[in-house]
């Protein structure tokens, strides 16, 4: 069966520091990714997609980064985060009918 | 741009009653619509898809109606118990890779 893998699950980060989440899949090949950024009380905001290894679609322009280095392997980054940044982030596969992983609650301070 | 409007009030029913669940939509009608729950601290489930030349769909006690012409969706939950009460998100699919989600609306259950 299909599963989705994030981590951390939880992270407090002061602002100015450097972020990277990682999402995995098992189960599935050349799977559609996706990261989404939910705040409080807000719907899911995308952010990047990825239909193939080195292949990114960015849907908001800030300061966040994605990468594919493998198949099944989908990494948010940033070099310097932001108070902004705050959020619940949420990796996803499949079109349509989406996968979600657990999620990374992300607290910069 | 394509907007998602979903009831930001919560909707409060006595368990074992129907909770019905609005989705409208803005522009151009999706190729397909999904509702999906998600319950606090957790990453959404997908729950059902109904394309647009369905008018409507049923699994167990979910179901789900597409409106192109008011270019809205209901959701409906039957014989509604304490355990369904989540956040419900509509969203939908153009086509492409896209996909965009309302905000969601809160259903309590009271037992």
């Amino acid at each position: 069966s299909q599963t989705i893998h994030q981590w951390p699950a939880t992270l407090v980060q002061p602002v100015g520091s450097p972020l990277s989440l990682e999402c995995t899949v098992e189960g599935t090949s050349n799977p559609n990714l996706y990261w989404y950024r939910q705040a409080a009380g807000r719907g899911l905001q995308l952010l990047f997609y990825s239909v193939g290894i080195g292949q990114i679609s960015s849907e908001v322009p800030q300061n966040l980064s994605a990468s594919r280095p493998q198949d099944r392997q989908f990494i948010l980054s940033s070099k310097k985060l932001l108070l902004s940044d705050s959020g619940f982030y949420l990796c996803a596969w499949g079109r349509p009918g989406q996968i979600f992983g657990p999620g990374t609650r992300l607290t910069v301070l | 741009s394509q907007k998602i409007e979903q009831n930001s009030e919560a909707l409060n029913i006595q368990e074992g009653k129907t909770a019905t669940l609005t989705c409208n939509y803005t522009n151009y009608s999706p190729a397909y619509l999904q509702w999906y729950r998600q319950d606090p601290g957790r990453g959404p489930v997908f729950l059902l898809l109904i394309r647009e030349n369905e008018k409507e769909k049923r699994k167990e006690r979910l179901k789900v109606t597409f409106d192109t012409t008011l270019k809205q969706s209901l959701f409906h939950i039957t014989a509604s118990q304490p355990a369904d009460s989540a956040t419900y998100l509509c969203a939908l699919n153009t086509g492409g890779f896209k996909t965009i989600f309302g905000a969601g609306t809160r259903l309590f259950v009271k037992a």
